[in-house]
């Protein structure tokens, strides 16, 4: 079982509409989780990092659940830009390593 | 402000054949990783480096060797190339946790091809 799991999508949603990705990780002694976003053919890139207490940048919202080892983000209001696939990301206390879930991939059209 | 710089870009490579990714980055940073990414795989970690002279075993070490004999680069190394080798590497460097993020930054990536 992969350490970090996603839904693959692709999730194709009208511009203003709001999304949700989940993710559910394996390792409990993962510490730190982020979400990054991967345009086609480029890097990845850290979107934002997860806290317990919830976060939010803008239109977008992470939450992580330790309890049930589920991280999601959600985006409100969804732009043409958004396109991208999103990576849940998990690191380990101690360690700057990090597990990669397969992403997920969203399409938003006008 | 180049951040990470990866060399090559773009490679063929034909089966058995040896080539060095080189990764160079100046923001000074300590640790440096090399992933690679598959279709529907995800990034993986291949090799990594906690400081200059030093190196580890990542999730899918097996055909590749690295060095860092200098804190800024991070080289790759593919002593026979396998067509299961096909694929886009990614080198990173981080900083210590900074209580945010570790400070992750990507290079562009070489995209391998292994006929």
């Amino acid at each position: 079982r992969k350490e970090v799991e996603q839904d693959p999508g692709p999730f194709n949603v009208p511009e203003g509409a709001t999304v949700a990705f989940n993710c559910t990780y394996s390792n409990s002694a993962s510490q730190s989780f982020f979400w990054y976003r991967q345009d086609c053919r480029k890097e990845p890139k850290l979107l934002m990092s997860v806290y317990s207490s919830g976060n939010e940048d803008g239109r977008f919202t992470a939450q992580l659940n330790r309890a049930s080892q589920y991280i999601s983000l959600l985006i409100r209001d969804s732009k043409l830009s958004d396109s991208a696939t999103y990576l849940c990301v998990s690191a380990s206390s101690g360690y700057s390593t990090l597990t990669f879930g397969k992403g997920t991939m969203l399409l938003v059209s006008p | 402000n180049a951040g990470v710089t990866q060399t090559p870009k773009f490679r063929v490579l034909k089966t058995g054949q040896s080539m060095t990714l080189l990764c160079a980055q100046d923001m000074n940073h300590e640790y440096m990783y090399w992933y690679r990414q598959d279709p529907g795989m995800g990034l993986r970690l291949i090799h990594y480096s906690v400081g200059e002279g030093t190196t580890a075993k990542g999730e899918v070490p097996d055909g590749y060797n690295v060095s860092r004999l200098k804190k800024q680069n991070f080289l790759l190394g593919l002593e026979s190339a396998a067509p299961s080798q096909t694929s886009v590497y990614f080198c990173a460097s981080s900083d210590i946790w900074t209580g945010d993020d570790y400070g992750y930054t990507f290079g562009s990536g070489t995209r391998l091809t292994v006929v």
